[in-house]
C-alpha cells in the first residue's frame, strides 16, 4: 500500500505558458501533500505543503502566484507552474502522508520532469 | 536549527562488501529519522524509518539504521552490496519543531556505487 502517481512524468513546454502536474495517493487517502523540487545532483527542495480542502503552505522564497497549488481532495493534489521560463526548468516531486504531523511517513511519487524551452 | 549531515556526497564499495552510509543530526528534541532511496529519474522510495521505538531499525533490501543519541547519528548499514544498491540515498528528519507539518528536512545525499 501507499502508492503515489504522479502525472506526466515529463513535459516539455514552451517558456510562457502553464503547466500542471497531478499528484494521486492511489490506495490511501491524504490529508497532507507535499511539494517538493530537486534540480540535477541536489537535495529535494520543499516547497509548499498543502492539506486537504486549505489554502497551501509556500516555503520562504516560493512565489505562491507562479506555482499554484490545489488539494481539492483526499487522492489528488495539483501543482500549476504558471508562465513558466527555462529556469523553472526541474524535477518536481510530490508526497503524501495520512496526516499533518510529523509521525506519519510520507510517500513519494515518481517525480515529474519538466522542461521549459 | 534542524540539520541532517550526510558525510561523503558518494561512497564506492565492491559487490559483496559492506555499505556504510553516514548520517548525522541536530534536533533538540527527539526527531524522527528516515533513509529513502533514489534511483536515476525516480522519486523516493522508504528504506525504513526510526520513530523513538527499537533503536536498531530494520528496513528493505536488507538495510538497517542503528539510532545513537548520544553520537546524533542514524548510519545505514548493509552487509553485502548488490549492485542493484547502486543509487542515491537521502537521510531526512523530522519533528515536532517550528509548527511543521510534518515537514522532512533532507541531506544533500549520498551516491553509492557498487563495482563487480
Amino acid at each position: 500500500g501507499a502508492v503515489v502517481s504522479q502525472h506526466p512524468s515529463w513535459v516539455i513546454c514552451k517558456s510562457g505558458t502553464s503547466v500542471k502536474i497531478e499528484c494521486r495517493s492511489l490506495d490511501f487517502q491524504a490529508t497532507t501533500m507535499f511539494w517538493y523540487r530537486q534540480f540535477p545532483k541536489q537535495s529535494l527542495m520543499l516547497m509548499a505543503t498543502s492539506n486537504e480542502g486549505s489554502k497551501a503552505t509556500y516555503e520562504q522564497g516560493v512565489e505562491k502566484d507562479k506555482f499554484l497549488i490545489n488539494h481539492a481532495s483526499l487522492t489528488l493534489s495539483t501543482l500549476t507552474v504558471t508562465s513558466a521560463h527555462p529556469e523553472d526548468s526541474s524535477f518536481y516531486i510530490c508526497s503524501a502522508s495520512r496526516g499533518p504531523t510529523y509521525q506519519e511517513t510520507q510517500y513519494f511519487g515518481p517525480g515529474t520532469r519538466l522542461l521549459v524551452l | 536549527a534542524q540539520s541532517v549531515t550526510q558525510l561523503g556526497s558518494h561512497v564506492s564499495v565492491s559487490e559483496g562488501a559492506l555499505v556504510l552510509l553516514r548520517c548525522n543530526y541536530s534536533s533538540s528534541v527527539p526527531p524522527y529519522l528516515f533513509w529513502y532511496v533514489q534511483y536515476p529519474n525516480q522519486g523516493l522510495q522508504l528504506l525504513l524509518k526510526y520513530t523513538s521505538a527499537a533503536t536498531l531499525v530494520k528496513g528493505i533490501n536488507g538495510f538497517e539504521a542503528e539510532f545513537k543519541k548520544s553520537e546524533t547519528s542514524f548510519h545505514l548499514t548493509k552487509p553485502s552490496a548488490h549492485m542493484s544498491d547502486a543509487a542515491e540515498y537521502f537521510c531526512a528528519v523530522s519533528g515536532p519543531y517550528g509548527g511543521s507539518q510534518g515537514n522532512l528536512i533532507f541531506g544533500k545525499g549520498t551516491k553509492l556505487s557498487v563495482k563487480p
